[in-house]
């Protein structure tokens, strides 16, 4: 089974520290993506890759940036956390560009900025 | 944009019943798919359909997507404690690359 793993499960920060959130999947997959999911809004979108070193915007990348420097990890950055970016973010990958593919999740990070 | 609407929220049912969770998308689907979380963790695959007019299942549940493309259900019979959690629909944009989803539907069973 295609394991993704998210480092933190919890994560408590403070306004302005510069925040870092890892996923690292096993299965080679080329496309990796990072949601967040505030209650009544579902999940948005915030970045995606589809390959190593491309980044797409989503549709919420304010405040985010990402990276990808191996296939298998993608980082989440936010430079200066603010309280509006406490929420669960969900890591996930998928197997190829150009399918329709079912996407793999990590457990989550349930981020709270104070 | 497309969109994604499901209904109900939230929906208590006592153990043994049946219930139906409806997702309704703004434009036509192209790929719809129901994925399951428990509370507090990550999204689990349940089922993807395709066609107009498919229908799927897995154990007790089964998800069907309308001849128009534009909605589909997922029903659960005889439900169980294990099938709590949050239910949500998701689908491919017209490129077939991003997921959208739902706001999902929280089921709770009560034993």
């Amino acid at each position: 089974d295609v394991k993704v793993t998210q480092s933190s499960r919890y994560l408590v920060k403070r306004t302005g520290e510069k925040v870092f959130l890892e996923c690292v999947q096993d299965m080679d997959h080329e496309n990796m993506f990072w949601y967040r999911q505030d209650p009544g809004l579902g999940l948005r979108l915030i970045y995606f890759s589809y390959d190593v070193k491309m980044k797409e915007k989503g549709d919420i990348p304010e405040g985010y940036s990402v990276s990808r420097e191996k296939k298998e990890r993608f980082s989440l950055i936010l430079e200066s956390a603010s309280t509006n970016q406490t929420s669960m973010y969900l890591c996930a990958s998928s197997l190829s560009q150009g399918v329709r593919e079912k996407l793999f999740f990590g457990s989550g990070t349930q981020l709270s900025v104070l | 944009s497309q969109e994604l609407e499901q209904s109900p929220q939230s929906l208590i049912v006592q153990e043994g019943k049946n219930l139906t969770i409806n997702c309704t998308s703004s434009k036509t689907l192209y790929g719809l798919y129901w994925y399951k979380q428990k509370y507090g963790e990550g999204l689990i695959f349940l089922m993807m359909l395709q066609k107009g007019g498919e229908e799927k299942s897995h154990e007790k549940i089964t998800a069907k997507l309308d001849e128009k493309k534009q909605q589909s259900s997922l029903h659960i019979t005889a439900s169980q404690p294990s099938h709590a959690g949050i239910y949500l629909c998701g689908a491919d944009n017209t490129g077939g690359f991003k997921t959208i989803f739902g706001a999902g539907t929280r089921l709770f069973v009560k034993a």
